[in-house]
């Protein structure tokens, strides 16, 4: 079974600053998103990566396959990237779509 | 923008009561999840359904629980006799492919009593 581990757990940040989350899982996968979960509870899929590095608007989301990692930095951070981030990885063949979450990022910017 | 909707938003109900969580999917997606997350744990998966069955499912779907697309466009969990534990929020999500980005709903906040 794959375990997810991201670091850190909770991560405060001054607006303006470059942040980085870490995610790093035991066993190969598919495909590795990243997910966006606001403080009412709504999940919003920001990435999803198999290889190489991946990038929208301010936020950037790079996979290495070989040392099982992935990192999601968002440049200059505004108050409202506030939420928590989420790791989520999925297998091989019919276990694709079952994705195996991380504990989640808690990202406190403050202006 | 096309979004994944879930009905309703909080349901609470008594210990051994059965419940029906409904989700419409994005409508030209194949593929169908539900899953759960109790208050201060990370996600679970529970279910993914395609084609008219069930194509996977955790150790967590047990018995009591079922899915089913009874029309062209909604996609329900039941919870047979629900138990306190499963108070929880449930998501559904849908992806046109196993690969591909699945689109969450907002959840339904589930209270057992």
């Amino acid at each position: 079974k794959n375990e997810v581990e991201q670091s850190p757990q909770n991560l405060t940040a001054q607006e303006g600053e470059f942040i980085t989350i870490n995610c790093s899982y035991s066993v190969g996968i598919s495909a590795l998103h990243w997910l966006q979960q606001h403080p009412g509870g709504g999940i919003v899929s920001l990435f999803m990566l198999s290889s190489g590095k991946k990038k929208h608007g301010r936020l950037i989301a790079t996979i290495n396959i070989q040392e099982k990692h992935s990192s999601l930095h968002i440049t200059a951070s505004h108050p409202r990237d506030s939420a928590v981030y989420i790791c989520a990885v999925g297998g091989y063949g019919g276990s694709q779509g079952n994705l195996i979450f991380g504990k989640g990022t808690k990202l406190s910017v403050k202006p | 923008e096309p979004e994944v909707t879930q009905t309703p938003s909080h349901q609470v109900t008594q210990m051994g009561q059965e419940v029906i969580l409904r989700c419409v999917p994005i409508s030209n997606h194949l593929y169908f999840y539900w899953y759960r997350q109790i208050l201060g744990q990370k996600v679970e998966f529970l279910v993914s359904f395609y084609n008219n069955e069930i194509s996977e499912k955790s150790e967590i779907f047990d018995d009591q629980f079922s899915v089913e697309r009874p029309d062209g466009s909604n996609f329900t969990l039941k919870i047979r006799s629900t138990k306190l534990e499963d108070s929880a929020m449930y998501f559904c999500a849908s992806s046109d492919g196993t690969r591909d980005t699945q689109y969450f709903g907002p959840g339904t906040r589930l209270t057992v009593l």
